[in-house]
């Protein structure tokens, strides 16, 4: 998971509260990705950046925010309008010059709902 | 619109045999193909990725994938498995054409290697 760190590994939610999730890279990666993990379904898009101050809805990003202000961060708001919030989420980065250049993971946060 | 197919949820196999993961794979032009592999509560590892030229694809931890565009295929494969090979794997897909970064994963592959 080199390069990119993500906190909290573990977080629980009482149901009506916001929470952020962290995700920080030290690969000078231009391009940061936030995606949902469930079982059987593989990875969803949720929210993507190209570069600071820039970003763009996903496959799901309904109930979810993000920002990116700083290169090495794009932190991930998970809202009380998402209504079934329980679960693994992944963060990811790469650079920005070609669309071959695969993906770095971080080792993800797995968020769950009381 | 782009998409990828992992038919098999579960791939058993004998350690020593060999193994292979299936996919394939939707794209309205030609495909950069990728493999992933994940362990248990842990982020997805990059192991192999197709771009052009060579069709048989070398990767890490002695796997690699055939790409096959006749067949829009991209198939991973190892000679002899290991049962630390045990864990999901993940085939994806990108447009070559598309100016977006978006990348589209495949439902995943759960390998099994019994001892």
């Amino acid at each position: 998971d080199g390069g990119i760190t993500q906190s909290p590994k573990y977080l629980f939610r009482k149901e009506g509260q916001n929470v952020t999730l962290s995700c920080e890279q030290n690969l000078n990666h231009d391009a940061m990705y936030w995606y949902r993990q469930d079982p059987g379904q593989g990875l969803r898009l949720i929210y993507y950046s190209q570069i600071v101050n820039d970003f763009q809805k996903g496959d799901i990003a309904e109930g979810y925010s993000v920002s990116r202000e700083k290169k090495e961060s794009f932190p991930l708001t998970v809202t009380s309008a998402q209504k079934n919030p329980t679960a693994f989420y992944l963060c990811a980065s790469s650079t920005k010059t070609a669309s071959y250049n695969e993906q770095f993971f971080g080792p993800g946060t797995r968020l769950t709902v009381l | 619109a782009q998409s990828v197919a992992q038919p098999e949820d579960q791939v058993n196999v004998a350690e020593g045999n060999p193994l292979t993961v299936k996919c394939t794979y939707s794209v309205s032009g030609n495909p950069y193909l990728f493999w992933y592999v994940q362990y248990p509560n842990r982020g997805l590892q990059f192991l192999l990725k197709y771009i052009t030229g060579d069709n048989l694809v070398k990767g890490s931890y002695g796997f690699e994938a055939e790409f096959n565009k006749s067949q829009t295929s991209f198939h991973l494969k190892k000679p002899s498995a290991l049962v630390s090979d045990s864990a999901l794997y993940f085939c994806a897909v990108r447009d070559r054409a598309s100016s977006a970064s978006k990348i589209i994963f495949g439902s995943g592959t759960r390998l099994s290697i019994r001892p």
